[in-house]
């Protein structure tokens, strides 16, 4: 079947602007979570939804990011007035539900803030 | 919050070899320990896990050993061939959930011919 797709793979934005970035998880998961990859880095948690609701979202960096999840399948993360040091790989995951189960990561989107 | 330290950063052996990546944490709630393969430019992938239950765990070529009491577990990958070459991540929950993932900042392991 098919697996997490991300949309756009890659994103050039310049400082200030509003970006949206698509998740599209593996349809009957009701837990997805958003990640950020920096380069030589692994990816650190930024949310985490079951089903509708932001079950977690302890990983935000600040309130220029946000993300919803309105009819609990498709997730679009936003960042408000992005900076240069927002710039990463965005990675979405989702998982049959938020218990020890695999999280199947999307291919990501690349943010470059300039 | 969790703290995931992996060792080494870099690891190269000839194929055939073994190689194994070492990972401490620190929060000791935590109960479940995802190793994820991630090669050049793709998503990261699961290649095993265990739960605290268990001390080890096997899968063909791959392996992983928990100890919970040093707060430690490693991954060991036999008869290594060139593609195995990845960066590996290894991971636990933290803040006493098993979902919201702390990454080691990965292993780059090259595979020689």
């Amino acid at each position: 079947g098919a697996g997490v797709s991300q949309t756009p793979s890659n994103k050039v934005t310049e400082k200030g602007k509003y970006v949206e970035l698509r998740c599209d998880p593996i349809s009957g998961h009701t837990a997805l979570y958003w990640y950020r990859q920096s380069l030589g880095q692994g990816p650190e948690f930024l949310i985490y939804f079951q089903g509708t609701g932001a079950a977690d979202d302890s990983g935000l960096p600040n309130d220029r990011f946000f993300a919803v999840r309105p009819e609990g399948s498709v997730s679009t993360l936003k960042i408000q007035r992005t900076e240069r040091g927002d710039s990463a790989v965005y990675l979405c995951a989702s998982s049959l539900d938020g218990s020890y189960n695999e999280q199947f990561f999307g291919p990501g989107t690349r943010l470059t803030v300039l | 919050g969790e703290n995931v330290e992996q060792h080494p950063s870099t690891l190269s052996v000839q194929e055939g070899d073994s190689a194994v990546i070492k990972c401490t944490y620190s929060d000791s709630a935590s109960n479940y320990f995802p190793w994820y393969k991630q090669e050049l430019g793709k998503r990261p992938q699961l290649i095993i896990d265990i739960r605290s239950n268990v001390g080890e765990k096997k899968d063909q070529r791959i392996a992983v050993t928990l100890n919970k009491t040093a707060k430690h577990f490693s991954l060991h990958i036999t008869e290594t061939q060139p593609e195995d070459s990845a960066v590996y991540f290894c991971a636990a929950p933290w803040g006493g959930s098993n979902y919201k993932l702390t990454f080691g900042k990965g292993t780059l392991l090259t595979v020689n011919p």
